[in-house]
């Protein structure tokens, strides 16, 4: 149980495309999903929190016209980043939060989005 | 802003062997939840072991388990009989404001 997909997991694109990517949860609803961006050898930097139906709360030095986040159902969400640069160029990982019992306060996390920017 | 520590950003263990890995954290809470994560190259974030902090027993998940020091706001993992398999990057965890608070992150390398 507990499984997130994310899609795609590798994705290179022109500088100044947008890039959408989604996460997914399988097998339980998340209320709550968070995006991630990590650089090699560092810890997670979390980008934004989402919640279902509302907007998506960026936490403070992420530029939200540039990571649009839209949680549009209990089981995902995606992350747009627009007119992509090559300091966009990164690792991008989802989590998921479920709603109640073993699901709940604990985050469940995509398999990550290697994203490079030319 | 609240933070959470890991000392050893690289750790070496034999196969078969155990080896813990450190965290503290600092909290003004009486009740919250606390994480290991290993992420191995692959770079996929995997759930190792979790505790709650009002429960006084230790977690365990067969060959992990934790030593919650609550008071000292210490919360160590211990993996027994190391395996090739358990080289990855460690990460500590706290939640806190809906949110999570991860540590550095510990190294793991395993030697056969």
């Amino acid at each position: 149980g507990a499984v997130v997909s994310q899609h795609p997991s590798w994705v290179i694109c022109k500088s100044g495309t947008s890039v959408k990517i989604e996460c997914r949860s399988l097998d339980f609803q998340a209320t709550t999903m968070f995006w991630y961006r990590q650089f090699p050898k560092q810890s997670l930097m979390l980008m934004a929190t989402s919640n279902e139906g509302s907007k998506a709360t960026y936490e403070q030095g992420v530029e939200k016209d540039k990571f649009l986040i839209n949680h549009a159902s209990l089981t995902l969400s995606t992350l747009t980043v627009t007119s992509a640069h090559p300091e966009d160029s990164s690792f991008y990982i989802c989590s998921a939060r479920g709603i109640s019992g073993l699901y709940q306060e604990t985050q469940y996390f995509g398999p990550g989005t290697r994203l490079l920017v030319l | 802003a609240q933070t959470v520590t890991q000392s050893q950003p690289e750790m070496s263990v034999q196969e078969a062997e155990t080896v813990t890995l450190s965290c503290t954290y600092d909290t003004s809470e009486s009740d919250y939840y606390l994480f290991w994560y290993k992420q191995p190259p692959s770079r996929q974030m995997i759930l190792v072991i979790r505790q709650e902090a009002y429960k006084q027993q230790n977690a365990t998940e067969n060959r992990f388990s934790v030593n919650f020091q609550k008071a000292a706001k210490s919360f160590s993992l211990k993996i027994s009989d190391s395996q090739l398999g358990d080289a990855a990057m460690y990460f500590c965890a706290k939640h806190q404001g809906g949110k999570l608070i991860f540590g550095q992150g510990t190294e793991l390398s395993v030697k056969p």
